[in-house]
């Protein structure tokens, strides 16, 4: 069993939409967890990036981290077109010093016009 | 202010042959970890360089090995190079000190093995 399950996908969505990314983990040492995107043929870019439990909120973008349930979501409110990448969940357990990222599968998301 | 760099771009390596990746880390960060993301997965953890010293490691051979300079850049080195190594791979620069040090990720480089 991978240490972070990721749904790939693909998500097609109408632009407008809600969409909700998801990941499930199973080791409960992972304290920050973090979002990227990741453009075709790029690197992944940071979008969200919690501590713990709770939610955040960043424009458009809402990250949820319910540590209870090893289970974190990404919510895209509005989506556009320019939202059309890949969404990648990942959590670290070591504080102070990075520590290694592990990553989920990612998920492909599609917003059509 | 150039964010994390890595050269080359692209790269096609016959079998066998040996590959050197460089990276040079966001202004202000001291901290290197290269990645490894085959085509529809995830980045894998390789190793990560801090002090021009290999802190951590994830599962991969010692074909895999690498070097950071005094000045925080980064070379990754793979030898005896499989078909399997064929992948995006990423530098990832950050600041060892911060309890939220954020992870930010060069463009990649692709290799191909053939």
């Amino acid at each position: 069993q991978k240490e972070v399950e990721q749904d790939p996908g693909p998500l097609s969505v109408p632009e407008g939409a809600i969409v909700s990314l998801n990941c499930t983990y199973s080791n409960s040492a992972f304290q920050y967890f973090m979002w990227y995107r990741q453009y075709s043929r790029k690197g992944p870019e940071l979008l969200m990036y919690t501590y713990s439990s709770g939610n955040k909120e960043d424009g458009r973008f809402t990250a949820q981290v319910d540590k209870s349930s090893k289970y974190i979501s990404l919510f895209i409110r509005d989506s556009q077109p320019s939202d059309s990448a890949t969404y990648l969940c990942a959590m670290r357990a070591l504080s102070g010093n990075t520590g290694k990222l592990i990553f989920g599968q990612g998920t492909t998301l599609q917003v059509k016009p | 202010d150039a964010g994390v760099t890595q050269s080359p771009t692209h790269l096609i390596k016959t079998r066998g042959q040996q590959v050197t990746l460089r990276c040079s880390p966001k202004s202000g960060h001291d901290t290197v970890s290269w990645y490894q993301q085959a085509l529809g997965q995830g980045p894998q953890f390789i190793f990560q360089y801090y002090e021009e010293e290999e802190r951590q490691r994830g599962n991969f051979p010692d074909r895999f090995s690498g070097h950071q300079f005094p000045n925080y850049s980064s070379e990754l080195n793979v030898n005896a190079l499989l078909l399997g190594d064929s992948a995006l791979y990423l530098c990832a620069s950050s600041l060892e000190q911060g309890a939220m040090s954020e992870a930010f990720f060069g463009q990649g480089t692709r290799l191909t093995v053939v």
